[in-house]
């Protein structure tokens, strides 16, 4: 029974370019959560999704991001144009349907911009 | 406004104590309070959580405390080893059937032989 399965685990990426995150859910599992992280700071929260359905992207800046979880395959996270400030830590993590279940979070995608 | 906080500073014991992590929040009102576990390089691993009408749960050498009133939750782990040497995060999961996360900084614990 895999976990949350991300990918890549890291991505190098030069300013300008297009950076495309994936995360697979834990299998049952129908929430999907995306999170970064800074050096030495907690989980910042970007965007919370449902299959087919953006629910919260409160965290997210308005431009450049953009989070999907489509009917079939994974969860992708894309940043457009990746500027040095988009490196970091990306987390994501699954729950399921009920309320108040602890997250599964996989071991995150490390994106450095140069 | 709204601020989860965690000690900022590591905390430093000796193997065999009573490791104690603070958890105080303003201007949330969870539903649920959760503590995670972050080893360097690694994503947080779910440890416990606890109810906000529940005061105290226990899970082997863990042991977790929320008080509604104080706005405080306290983590501790008992006959604490080297290994439990990680950042542990603390989480909000907000009332009002949402289902978002809102964690602290973390605080680190370094246990020492």
């Amino acid at each position: 029974n895999a976990g949350v399965m991300q990918n890549p685990r890291h991505l190098v990426r030069r300013r300008g370019q297009e950076a495309r995150l994936r995360c697979s859910p834990m299998k049952g599992h129908s929430h999907v959560y995306w999170y970064r992280q800074l050096p030495e700071e907690g989980l910042k929260f970007m965007v919370y999704l449902q299959k087919e359905n953006i629910i919260d992207e409160s965290g997210m800046p308005k431009e450049r991001f953009s989070a999907e979880f489509p009917k079939e395959g994974p969860s992708i996270l894309r940043i457009q144009q990746v500027v040095r400030g988009d490196s970091a830590a990306y987390f994501c993590a699954s729950s399921p349907e009920t309320r108040g279940q602890g997250y599964t979070f996989g071991s995150g995608t490390r994106l450095t911009v140069v | 406004s709204q601020k989860i906080e965690q000690n900022s500073e590591a905390l430093n014991i000796q193997e065999g104590k009573t490791a104690t992590l603070t958890c105080n929040y303003t201007n949330y009102s969870p539903a649920y309070l959760q503590w995670y576990r972050q080893d360097p390089g690694r994503g947080p691993v779910f440890l416990l959580l606890i109810r906000e009408n529940e005061k105290e749960k226990r899970k082997e050498r863990l042991k977790v405390t929320f008080d509604t009133t104080l706005k405080q939750s306290l983590f501790h782990i008992t006959a604490s080893q080297p290994a439990d040497s990680a950042t542990y995060l603390c989480a909000l999961l907000l009332s009002g059937g949402y289902n978002k996360l809102i964690f602290g900084a973390g605080t680190r614990l370094a246990v020492h032989p």
